[in-house]
């Protein structure tokens, strides 16, 4: 089982926006809306803060978005805060299984 | 407070065997679809395995299948991983999840515990 691939790190100003990418296959990404993202600043647990390509978790900052094109999700963190600094998760559904992005280390 | 509370990791020499617990809390735990999250020391989130709310479902990574087992018990509000066999490669620390639905494959996970950490070598 092959790992949702993501770019190994993300950097940016305070209050810029950033996008990282996941790419999947058609088998995963491609062919359901399961896609969801995960924050874990080091030491911690992991935090949802999108499901379903778009939703967020109640209490998630709206400067968080996902969206989906074909193989290929994303997530878009806007306003760009010291907070944000953390490592980045995507995760989709595979038929009987479930499969996590490579991750990408966010710098503010 | 709903809570996930990991325990069984520990020091294991290749080849042997573990079993890590997951006690929940807070939540009526036979709704939920629930998986075993892995993370290698420096490494990303790995799924591990998940079963459905009624046990009726069960899936592995092709990185532990055959050697682990993932149950649960609904009256005990507990889920389990019995891991045999563990190879060096094994070594993480092991989070419950609660997927969002009774099925843990098409639900994310919301509610993570704080891990229980395996380590093997010989």
């Amino acid at each position: 089982q092959s790992a949702l691939t993501q770019p190994a790190s993300v950097s940016g100003s305070p209050g810029q926006s950033i996008t990282i990418f996941c790419t999947g296959i058609s088998s995963d990404v491609g062919d359901y809306n399961y896609v969801s993202w995960y924050q874990q600043h080091p030491g911690k647990a992991p935090k949802l803060i999108i499901y379903d390509v778009d939703d967020r978790p109640s209490g998630v900052s709206s400067r968080f978005s996902g969206s989906k094109s074909a193989d290929t999700a994303s997530l878009t963190i806007s306003g760009l805060q010291a907070e944000d600094e953390a490592d980045y998760y995507c995760s989709s559904y595979r038929v009987n299984n479930y499969v996590f992005g490579t991750g990408t280390k966010v710098t503010v | 407070e709903v809570q996930l509370v990991e325990s069984g990791g520990g020091v294991v020499r290749p080849g042997g065997s573990l079993r890590l617990s997951c006690v929940a809390s807070g939540f009526t735990f036979e709704d939920y679809g629930m998986s075993w999250v892995r993370q290698g020391p420096g490494k990303g989130l790995e799924w591990v395995s998940g079963i459905q709310w009624n046990a009726g479902n069960r899936g592995y990574a092709d990185s532990v299948r055959g050697r682990f087992t993932i149950s649960r018990d609904n009256a005990k509000s507990s889920l389990y991983l019995e891991m045999k066999s563990l190879r060096v490669e094994d070594t993480a620390l092991y989070y419950c999840a609660r997927a969002t639905s009774g099925y843990y494959d098409s639900s994310e996970m919301d509610v993570w515990g704080q891990g229980t950490t395996v380590s093997v070598s010989s």
